[in-house]
């Protein structure tokens, strides 16, 4: 079965700096994709950024980069210069390639400190 | 980009009562939709996937008796939470499936079940 671990429940970072968010996943499937999205207050999902299991490359989106471990099976999200609007909570999600359905973690509160 | 609407935003009922919510994939067809339930604090947890013509796939421990899915249309989903209870109060999210990784997520109903 898939899983998706998000240890870290609440992060604080000042504002301009950079923080990493952790997430490490579990599957047998060779074929699999990895999400990150953000959800503030209002509770909309808001799509970050992307990762294939067979990508060479780590994601990258802006100001969001993507530090993909496969041996590790970690994904963890990179968000440079933070900002006040980055507060939110931020959902690490699994999906296979099969049915496309998204198993997520528990989420990281991010606070994001003038 | 995709656009997935759902209505209502937030809807109050009372016990015993039925509640219908509609997810639409405003500009693309959407073969699949998927519903998650989101309790405060709480990471999303998939209930159902919905194809468009055929029966819903729901994961274990949820009542397809009582969450009651149609997938009448390549941009229509509709949950019906049958005889609500409080216990029922919670967020409900659609996501729209449009090619294989893209998943397109609704801005979520508020259920307040008194």
């Amino acid at each position: 079965a898939q899983k998706i671990t998000q240890t870290q429940p609440g992060m604080f970072v000042q504002e301009k700096e950079a923080v990493t968010l952790d997430c490490t996943y579990d599957t047998s499937d060779p074929s699999y994709g990895l999400f990150w999205y953000k959800q503030p207050s209002s509770g909309e999902m808001i799509f970050l950024i992307y990762q294939g299991s067979y990508d060479q490359q780590n994601a990258t989106e802006g100001r969001y980069s993507l530090n993909f471990q496969k041996a590790r099976k970690s994904a963890n999200l990179v968000i440079s210069a933070s900002q006040l609007g980055d507060s939110a909570m931020y959902f690490c999600a699994m999906a296979d390639n099969q049915g496309g359905k998204l198993i997520f973690g528990q989420g990281t509160e991010l606070s994001v400190k003038p | 980009g995709a656009v997935v609407s759902q209505h209502p935003s937030w809807v109050i009922c009372k016990s015993g009562t039925s509640v219908k919510i509609e997810c639409r994939s405003l500009d693309f067809q959407a073969t699949t939709m998927f519903w998650y339930r989101q309790f405060p604090k709480q990471s999303l947890m998939l209930m159902a996937t919905s194809n468009e013509g055929s029966k819903a796939t729901y994961e274990q421990g949820v009542e397809k008796d009582k969450f009651l899915i149609n997938h009448a249309s390549l941009t229509l989903s509709t949950l019906t939470v049958t005889s609500a209870h409080p216990e029922d109060s919670s967020f409900y999210i659609c996501s729209a499936r449009e090619v294989a990784h893209e998943q397109y997520f609704g801005p979520g109903t508020r259920l307040t079940v008194t």
